[in-house]
Order: structure tokens, then sequence, then C-alpha cells
């Protein structure tokens, strides 16, 4: 059974920092992984998709990057925004089920 | 060009009772997953539709169960509510059973008194 490990649960840090997320799996035969952003009471935002056969993927002042052999993938945010403050959430697609699992996610607050 | 919608946006039942939750995927997406997220928690999936048929199911017991219309829409049923149903109940939608990127709706907001 996958299992999804995000830390920290929570962040707080001064705006302009940049920030690591970390988010591993136990069972390394995955189909891709996900990352979401979740604003408190809403839907979920996809940020970034790697595939499994992808090391890392970009988008903005955001980089994911995978490494399946040692089950962790990173979300690396530079220069934080207080709009960056949200709670952020990897997802795990495991291989054959092709059934995701969640990570509990990180809380992040950016101080202006 | 509508994102995933979903309706209601709160629903408050009692014990017991039953509920029907819908999701209307982002257009041109054929595939329909349904997840339960409870306080503090990340979303669990709970299944997934495609081409009208359950194809893909979480670790829920059938008091949950689901449709998907040829439209591609999709309803959530559940039946005789226990007080731990009460959640956020999130929509997405995809392309590729899944494989693809995953867009959610703003989720329905269940309440079991």
């Amino acid at each position: 059974k996958q299992e999804v490990t995000q830390i920290p649960a929570a962040l707080s840090v001064p705006e302009g920092e940049n920030l690591v997320l970390n988010c591993s799996f136990t069972d390394s035969a995955i189909y891709n992984l996900q990352w979401f952003r979740q604003d408190p009471g809403k839907g979920l935002t996809s940020l970034l998709l790697i595939q499994s056969s992808q090391r890392e993927q970009t988008s903005g002042r955001l980089n994911a990057s995978l490494d399946k052999s040692s089950g962790r993938s990173t979300l690396y945010i530079a220069a934080s925004q207080p709009g960056d403050s949200a709670t952020y959430l990897c997802a795990v697609v495991s291989g054959g089920s092709y059934i995701p699992t969640f990570g509990r996610g990180t809380s992040l607050i950016v101080h202006p | 060009d509508a994102g995933v919608t979903q309706s209601p946006t709160h629903l408050i039942k009692t014990r017991g009772q039953q509920v029907t939750l819908r999701c209307s995927p982002k257009s041109g997406h054929d595939t329909v997953s349904w997840y339960q997220q409870a306080l503090g928690q990340g979303p669990q999936f709970i299944f997934q539709y495609y081409e009208e048929e359950e194809r893909q199911r979480g670790n829920f017991p059938d008091r949950f169960s689901g449709h998907q219309f040829p439209n591609y829409s999709s309803e959530l049923n559940v039946n005789a509510l226990l007080l731990g149903d009460s959640a956020l109940y999130l929509c997405a939608s995809s392309l590729l059973r899944g494989a693809d990127i995953q867009y959610f709706g703003a989720g329905t907001r269940l309440s079991v008194l």
C-alpha cells in the first residue's frame, strides 16, 4: 500500500525566502506525481505534474523534482510572496492501479 | 470555458439519510474521480468513472456509489449517512483515465448531524 508523507506539516516564513517542501512515498512504482495548492475550504489547484520518466518540472517560481529510486519529490518555491500562503499537497499515482494517494499537506504562511 | 463545477456547495443531513452530490467535468474531459477530504487530511480517493463505468475504487464501503452520464457528468451517492461521513467531497476531471493533470472543483461541504 502506497504511503505518502509530507514534511514539514507547517511552515511560516517572511516574504522573499526561498522554500523547499518535501514529499516522500514508500512504493517507487509510480505512474506520476502531482503537486497541488489548496486555499482554505476550497478545491485543489494543480501546480505541476511530473511523469515517472521525468526528473523535474518548472512553472514560473515553482520547480518540482522527482527521485523515484529514493521515493522523494521536492517542491521549490523561489522568492516567496504572501499570496503563496496555502496548503501544498502532493499526490502519487501508483503504477498498475492508477489510484492516487495524497499526503496530508504542508501548510505555508508567508508574512509580508 | 467553465472548469469543474460541483453542486451543492454546502449540505446538512442527519444520520441515516441519503445524499447525492453532482459534478460537471471540465469541457473535453472524459474521466471523473471523487475524493473525500476530512478536516486537516489529504483527499482520499473514492472511485473513478470513465465511459460510464466505475474503473477504480478506493477503500470505501458500498454505501458510496456513483454514476457517470453520457455527457460525462457524474453523481456521488452516499446511503445510510454516518457522522464520520462529514467532510469536503471533491470531484476531479481529467483525460487519459487520470494519467493526465487532474482539475478539481471547489467541493461540496457535507455535514452529518
